[in-house]
């Protein structure tokens, strides 16, 4: 079956730690997509890939960084420099950037992190 | 500055009564308008969308129907059952967005028997 593959799915993290997520993709899409998502708020975009060895900063970019050296793979990692990183956060892939017709995302279970 | 709304947090709905879940938006220049929906510590799932030069969109027993005059949107779900009881989230794009998708902060549904 094709999806989208987050690890881990629960993490903590102590204060000051640098910590990476996983996302995988065997949907074949060529862009994928990181979110935070916290309570009583819509999803937020952090960063954004369209093709192998590129990605454009989303709303929420500082604290955070990735990397996009395969299509199928595109790790986030929380920095120390992110002042609030608690909180629940989706990766999700789509064929392309739609520059028209609707931007149809499939979406991975998430990962939550805790800072303690 | 929220450029798309959703201003009820929660609503409780009757099994087999129609759902009407709302949507706000600001920026008239946003050309596409999607409806997700996610269970809890699940990802969100793709449910119907609509083009900005459509009123009305039909998927089985989802409706989306779009007011451009009044910026607002709304998902109808006839009957609703109680596997629909899940946060819907509405979701704006175009070229505005760079065409990224900006969200609402979700509804959460809940259906009673």
């Amino acid at each position: 079956d094709g999806g989208i593959t987050q690890s881990p799915k629960y993490l903590f993290r102590k204060e000051g730690q640098n910590v990476t997520l996983s996302c995988e993709q065997n949907l074949n899409h060529d862009a994928m997509y990181w979110y935070r998502q916290d309570p009583g708020q819509g999803l937020r975009l952090i960063y954004y890939s369209q093709i192998v060895n590129d990605f454009q900063k989303g709303d929420i970019a500082e604290g955070y960084s990735v990397s996009r050296e395969k299509k199928e793979s595109f790790p986030l990692t929380v920095t120390s420099a992110q002042k609030n990183p608690t909180a629940f956060y989706l990766c999700a892939s789509s064929i392309r950037v739609q520059l028209s017709g609707a931007n149809v995302l499939t979406f991975g279970a998430g990962s939550r992190l805790t800072v303690l | 500055d929220q450029q798309v709304k959703q201003n009820s947090p929660s609503l409780s709905v009757q099994e087999g009564r129609i759902s009407i879940l709302n949507c706000d938006y600001t920026n008239s220049m946003f050309d596409y308008f999607l409806w997700y929906k996610k269970y809890p510590a699940e990802g969100p799932t793709f449910l119907i969308s609509i083009s900005s030069i459509k009123d009305k969109n039909e998927d089985g027993r989802f409706t989306v129907f779009l007011n451009k005059s009044a910026k607002h949107l709304s998902l109808h779900i006839v009957p609703s059952q109680p596997g629909d009881s899940a946060v819907y989230f509405c979701a704006a794009s175009g070229l505005v967005s760079n065409y990224q998708l900006i969200w609402g902060a979700g509804t959460k549904l809940i259906i009673k028997p």
